[in-house]
């Protein structure tokens, strides 16, 4: 069964930094691209960063570019994404979601999400 | 960017009855790439349909997508009280943008 877990949400302050992790198991994670998508609670979807399985090919909502960095350790078959400067509006449950071969398809599985709330 | 259009914003209907949700798109999304899923409360998202037609392993064949260009469509043949949830269309073909969703309610 696959299964992603993610972690490392918390509160933080406007301007600072947190470190979301994903843990991949039940399939070949080095033959997928990953990404990150948000939610709002009780609002939409927006993606926010994908990474290709070999990290060559790295794609960025324009709401997060500069600011969040995605990468991926394939021996440890973990997802990562740095965010730094983040604002009030970063606020969201962050999912891992695996993707396919290529960078950009549909999403498939889901993992529960890590709630990041940003506030003073 | 491509903006996805969802209506109605809320469905109101009875078990066993048919639902048409639509998604139209700002432009044409080619190669018919466009997802539907589902989501329930507090859950994660969950994949229904790739490729504007293709069903995910494990859905139910009430479950059909349909259409190309700017206008999708998912129907829910009969509705079971599990299929009563919030639904999202995706398109992947420039970049990733998400629908605003689809509540389909019990009336």
């Amino acid at each position: 069964e696959v299964q992603l877990v993610e972690s490392g949400g918390g509160l933080v302050q406007p301007g600072r930094s947190l470190r979301l992790s994903c843990v991949a198991t039940g399939f070949s994670f080095d033959d997928y691209a990953m990404h990150w998508v948000r939610q709002v609670p009780g609002k939409g979807l927006e993606w926010v960063s994908g990474i290709s399985w070999d990290s060559e090919i790295i794609g960025y909502a324009d709401s997060v570019k500069g600011r969040f960095t995605i990468s991926r350790d394939n021996a440890k078959k973990s997802l990562f994404l740095q965010m730094n400067s983040l604002r009030n509006e970063d606020t969201a449950l962050y999912y891992c979601v695996k993707g396919v071969i290529s960078l950009i398809a549909w999403f498939d599985p889901w993992g529960q999400g890590t709630l990041v709330t940003v506030s003073s | 960017e491509v903006v996805l259009t969802q209506s109605p914003a809320t469905l109101s209907l009875s078990p066993g009855e048919r639902a048409t949700l639509s998604c139209r798109a700002s432009q044409s999304v080619s190669g018919f790439y466009l997802a539907w899923y589902q989501q329930k409360l507090g859950q994660a998202p969950r994949l229904l349909i790739y490729g504007a037609s293709s069903r995910a392993p494990g859905i139910p064949d009430r479950f059909s997508g349909s259409g190309s260009g700017t206008d999708f469509t998912l129907t829910i043949s009969r509705l079971e009280p599990e299929d009563f949830a919030v639904y999202y269309c995706q398109q992947y073909d420039r970049s990733v943008t998400f629908g605003g969703g689809t509540m389909v309610e019990i009336k």
